[in-house]
């Protein structure tokens, strides 16, 4: 059973700063997904990861996939309080599973003054 | 463009009560999946489609029946509700493999049960 954590859960930085979030996931996967949902609202896509080595930025968040040691990082430079937010990463079990997604338990970000 | 829509955004029910969770979207997506979101559990996928007319059971179908009869619309249906089906669904939709599987989602259903 592909299972998948994140932590740390709870993030409470200060703006202008730099923290990392992991991703862990349990069994062979091809791919990780990175997600943003705001307080009440639906989830955004931030960055699909599909392959060892995998790098994607876009503006003070930058995502990287190591598929050997299972592991996603989500980095966020220099913190604004606009990033603060619950963020989700996902996997799937690869082959066939049609993107049935796995996802962790979510990091509450929040980001202050 | 509207994306992927859901109807209805909120409802009570009582416990034994039925009801319908309608998901449509306008993409064109094969691709179709219900799942529910619980504090502190992510989300979970309840039931999935890849295609019209078919249907398939995710990681927590119990207590709910899907349908797919059109492209563009997937509904989620709970026969007899439950107060363990209080929970925020969410429906999402994807091209599949030649978008790389990413998924994009409706704003959601808050659904409490008493």
């Amino acid at each position: 059973e592909l299972k998948v954590e994140q932590n740390p859960l709870f993030l409470s930085m200060q703006e202008g700063k730099n923290y990392t979030i992991y991703c862990n996931y349990s069994t062979t996967s091809d791919r990780l997904y990175w997600y943003r949902q705001d307080p009440g609202k639906s989830l955004e896509s931030l960055f699909v990861l599909l392959s060892n080595g995998a790098v994607k930025q876009e503006g003070r968040l930058m995502a990287s996939l190591d598929t050997k040691a299972r592991l996603s990082t989500l980095h966020i430079t220099a913190a604004v309080h606009d990033l603060s937010a619950t963020y989700f990463c996902a996997t799937n079990a690869g082959g066939t599973s049609y993107g049935k997604l796995t996802f962790g338990q979510g990091t509450i970000l929040t980001v202050h003054p | 463009n509207a994306g992927v829509t859901q109807t209805p955004k909120f409802r009570v029910l009582k416990t034994g009560q039925s009801m319908t969770l309608l998901c449509a979207q306008d993409m064109n997506h094969e691709y179709m999946y219900w799942y529910r979101q619980d504090p502190g559990m992510g989300l979970r996928l309840i039931h999935y489609s890849v295609g019209e007319g078919t249907t398939a059971k995710g990681e927590v179908p119990d207590g709910y029946n899907v349908s797919r009869l059109k492209k563009q619309n997937f509904l989620l249906g709970l026969e007899s509700a439950a107060p363990s089906q209080t929970s925020v669904y969410f429906c999402a939709s994807s091209y599949g493999a030649v978008s790389s599987y990413e998924q994009y989602f409706g704003p959601g259903t808050r659904l409490t049960v008493t």
